[in-house]
């Protein structure tokens, strides 16, 4: 398996312009997170899914962050627009159920600058 | 509300000692825990969980970590550090009781110096 995979795997991109980080979760797991991680506040939970529904977006900072799965197979996390203080790594993880025994697997994460 | 504490930012530790990542946990019932390890530019990666059993759960890379009750605690060790173990280590929770994501805590830099 490829395991969890993200592009881009880094991102330049202007202040007030769009940005869509996509993910490929591993085939068979029905759980999908979205983080984000500074050095200032650590790994942050966004979003999550259970079975493409989004279970809990209260971690997403504001309006401008939206996310979706619009299949077991491939999630966006899309800021419209983009400000410098969005600068950060996003990870996507998956996992195999929502029991609370599994853990997670990550991708390699996509390297944001807003610049 | 579950949360961890990971005490310390950076650890650092010669070759060859001894190491230990703390980690401290509160949740309202009894709690899975694990830890994760990020290389440089990397996911992060599953090293080890606690869901039942034996206090004292063994990983990979020789790692381990102990799970103590009465303190609240799931401390990861390695008898005898390699420079290649250098990274950030995470701490993770979730009750037991619930159906909620991993909360992880804010990390901990080990430097392994040879």
């Amino acid at each position: 398996d490829a395991g969890v995979i993200q592009s881009p795997r880094h991102e330049v991109t202007e202040m007030g312009q769009e940005v869509t980080l996509r993910c490929k979760p591993i085939s068979g797991h029905n759980s999908l997170f979205w983080y984000r991680q500074t050095m200032m506040r650590g790994l942050e939970l966004l979003i999550y899914f259970n079975n493409n529904v989004p279970i809990d977006d209260s971690g997403m900072p504001e309006d401008r962050f939206s996310a979706k799965m619009p299949n077991a197979s491939f999630s966006t996390l899309k800021i419209q627009p983009s400000e410098p203080r969005d600068s950060a790594v996003y990870f996507c993880a998956s996992s195999s159920r929502p029991a609370p025994n599994y853990g997670y697997t990550f991708g390699s994460g996509t390297r944001l600058t807003v610049v | 509300a579950q949360s961890v504490a990971q005490p310390e930012d950076q650890v650092n530790v010669a070759e060859g000692n001894p190491l230990t990542v703390k980690c401290t946990y509160s949740v309202s019932g009894n709690p899975y825990l694990f830890w994760y390890v990020q290389y440089p530019n990397r996911g992060l990666q599953f090293l080890l969980k606690y869901i039942t059993g034996d206090n004292l759960v063994k990983g990979s890379y020789g790692f381990e970590a102990e799970f103590n009750k009465s303190q609240t605690s799931f401390h990861l060790k390695k008898p005898s550090a390699l420079v290649s173990d250098s990274a950030l280590y995470f701490c993770a929770v979730r009750d037991i009781g619930g159906n909620t994501p991993l909360v992880f805590g804010k990390g901990t830099r080990l430097s392994v110096i040879a």
